[in-house]
């Protein structure tokens, strides 16, 4: 399954919303009934962090201006509020069908 | 503290084989997966397979399989990775992860590998 994610940059002002798309080339509705779609972000020099499972599902520790939706094909990462240490690379990926897969990446700075 | 800690970075030549160690402390090893995933430099990830530790079974992504073997030592809690063959292409952090919600809850720090003559 490839992940197409876009933009592959984006330049925000603090305080100001971002949102990435991530469209797969397949359903990621997994015969269980789940949708496996994940957001990760990776802040310079970091490994990776979860921040969405599952679609929507906010992971522990992870701030609520992250919010994911989408279903099928077509799911979005949205950030309400952009603020100084969300300055990274942002990451789908699916699990619902091997291999799991990600997309290229969206690169997230200040403007 | 929950965390898994990969061994040091190295320098291969081509065609030589390497091993990266992942450590898992403060939870039950056996209880979950891990997987690897490598990323290039400036680059995105890319998923290696997946080996359960109670079991030692272990399912490859097509580009690595015969050149990856995953394995574990569960007295100790450490998860394995060989590659050999090495080529300047696999030049990478390679990062073992905790599958957990469908996605990966639990990350190393990253190894460093370097293949180069």
């Amino acid at each position: 399954i490839v992940m197409t994610q876009t933009p592959l940059s984006s330049p925000v002002t603090l305080g100001q919303p971002a949102s990435i798309s991530c469209r797969s080339s397949q359903s990621l509705v997994h015969s269980d009934g789940n949708t496996y779609l994940s957001w990760l972000q990776q802040r310079p020099g970091q490994p990776p962090r979860l921040l969405i499972y599952k679609i929507s599902n906010r992971f522990s520790g992870v701030p609520d201006r992250f919010s994911g939706s989408g279903a099928g094909t077509d799911f979005t990462l949205k950030i309400s509020r952009v603020e100084a240490e969300d300055v990274g690379v942002y990451y789908c990926a699916q699990a619902s069908q091997f291999p799991l897969t990600f997309g290229q990446g969206t690169k997230l700075e200040i403007k | 503290q929950v965390q898994l800690v990969q061994s040091g970075a190295e320098v291969k030549k081509p065609g030589a084989s390497v091993k990266v160690s992942c450590k898992a402390s403060g939870y039950t090893f056996t209880t979950y997966d891990i997987n690897w995933v490598r990323q290039a430099t400036g680059q995105g990830l890319e998923w290696m397979g997946w080996m359960t530790p109670n079991s030692g079974n272990t399912g490859y992504a097509q580009k690595f399989q015969g050149r990856v073997t995953m394995t574990r030592n569960t007295s100790i809690s450490i998860a394995y990775m060989e590659l050999s063959s090495l080529r300047s292409e696999d030049t990478a952090v390679y990062y073992c992860a905790r599958p957990s919600r469908g996605s990966f809850d639990l990350w190393g720090r990253g190894t460093l590998v370097t293949v180069s003559s």
